[in-house]
């Protein structure tokens, strides 16, 4: 079936330092990829999306490249800030279907 | 404005009793639906919804009513509230791709 497996956190940086979350997914379609942030207390939102493969997204100084090939959608900041911390989800959606399909999602603590 | 909007943002119940969770969205999106977030289990889909009158079950639905009275309102009834489900939810709406999420509910269940 229609996956997406994400790093298992809590991740703990300092800031200014990079960040990687990882992120594949399975599906024998053709998704739109995306990546949402949560912050404490609010509901998730969409941080990008990328509907092609091999095309980069990006937003606030973060940044994921939908791979086919390799099935990954890993995200990317070069240097964390103490604000970035939140929770965030990988998700694909699929043409014509009603569901969007969350990642666990990956809890980041960023210190000052 | 806040586009998706869900009352109460939180409520404790008593074990049996009866909940109702609401939620109100501006979006004129078709598509509703009600997740449920706990601890190491991200977000779940309770139950769906893509036009006024009509609900489906999502991955989770046991224990859990939705209601669909209008393209702007969508509810989640809990008949019989247990203590497992206890934990926060959100109602979200979507367009072509995108899912808007409102603030959450926080349900405590004693």
């Amino acid at each position: 079936g229609d996956s997406v497996t994400q790093t298992e956190g809590p991740v703990t940086l300092s800031e200014g330092t990079s960040l990687t979350v990882n992120c594949s997914y399975e599906t024998k379609q053709y998704p739109t990829l995306f990546w949402y942030v949560q912050y404490p207390g609010e509901g998730p939102q969409l941080l990008f999306k990328v509907p092609k493969a091999n095309e980069k997204g990006s937003n606030r100084g973060f940044e994921a490249t939908y791979n086919k090939e390799a099935t990954s959608f890993h995200l990317q900041k070069a240097s964390v800030q103490e604000s970035d911390s939140a929770v965030y989800y990988c998700a694909l959606s699929l043409t014509n279907a009603y569901k969007v399909i969350f990642g666990k999602g990956t809890h980041l603590h960023v210190l000052p | 404005e806040a586009a998706v909007t869900q009352s109460p943002r939180s409520k404790v119940a008593v074990t049996g009793g009866k909940v109702t969770l609401s939620c109100h969205q501006t979006n004129n999106h078709d598509y509703m639906y009600w997740y449920r977030q706990d601890t190491g289990h991200g977000l779940r889909l309770i139950h769906y919804s893509y036009v006024a009158d009509s609900t489906e079950k999502g991955d989770i639905p046991d224990g859990y009513k939705a209601s669909r009275p209008s393209q702007e309102n969508f509810s989640l009834i809990l008949e019989l509230a247990s203590l497992s489900q206890t934990a926060v939810y959100f109602c979200a709406s979507r367009d072509d791709y995108e899912q808007y999420f409102g603030p959450g509910t926080r349900l405590t269940v004693l």
